[in-house]
């Protein structure tokens, strides 16, 4: 594997239900984020990892809840999610977090919630 | 607050047509600009990063411009592999995140 993966790449879930979204990089990168896109909306900065410590989580519901168990991993695990959750779930790293370092996406999760 | 505003929304060109897409920002002062392609179902791909006015970078068909306000995607005789959406994004001089804009989707008819 190279670059960023992330699994699954297509997830159906009920509003109940608890599920995990897994990305992994394969670049050495020290930083990590979860982004979401909508369509014809711009990507919002969800969550962002430096050397495995959270450093930005950008207000949003403690429904999603990520997880970075060391520098190559980062989860987004997902409970009571509603209708307005469905969308691109992207994750990409960078080599640092504070520079103009660039980010290298994975091709994303798509989230249907019903 | 940082905004970044991509024009038009949807640019529909026959092959070997050029055309610019733009993007204006607004930033407290610009630490660097970052343009991506995004396929349908994919990730975005990293193109350019452009850090001062007058700067320029070619890449094939395209080549990025930037200015104190905003920042050109040139296509030059496009074809319809060049068919994708693609991402403007700043980030800010006192800040790291990205800020990015909608998106101008391009689609190359043969």
């Amino acid at each position: 594997e190279t670059g960023v993966t992330q699994t699954p790449r297509h997830l159906v879930m009920g509003m109940t239900n608890k599920k995990s979204l897994k990305c992994e990089q394969h670049l050495g990168h020290n930083a990590m984020y979860w982004y979401k896109q909508s369509a014809k909306k711009p990507l919002e900065l969800m969550f962002v990892y430096s050397l495995e410590e959270r450093v930005e989580n950008n207000s949003v519901p403690s429904r999603f809840s990520p997880e970075c168990p060391n520098s190559s991993h980062l989860f987004l695990h997902l409970h009571t999610l509603q209708p307005e959750d469905s969308a691109l779930y992207l994750c990409a790293s960078s080599p640092g977090y504070t520079s103009t370092d660039t980010q290298y996406f994975g091709p994303g999760t798509r989230l249907t919630v019903l | 607050e940082d905004q970044v505003t991509q024009s038009p929304e949807a640019l529909r060109l026959q092959e070997g047509e050029s055309s610019s897409l733009n993007c204006s920002y607004t930033v407290s002062g610009l630490r660097g600009l970052f343009w991506y392609r995004q396929d349908p179902g994919k990730g975005p791909e990293f193109l350019f990063t452009l850090y001062s006015a007058g700067e320029e970078k070619e890449k094939e068909r395209l080549k990025a411009t930037l200015t104190k306000k905003e920042s050109f995607l040139h296509i030059t005789a496009p074809k319809p592999e060049d068919s994708a959406t693609y991402l403007c994004a700043v980030q800010a001089a006192n800040d790291y995140k990205l800020s990015f804009g909608a998106g101008t989707t391009v689609t190359v008819r043969a």
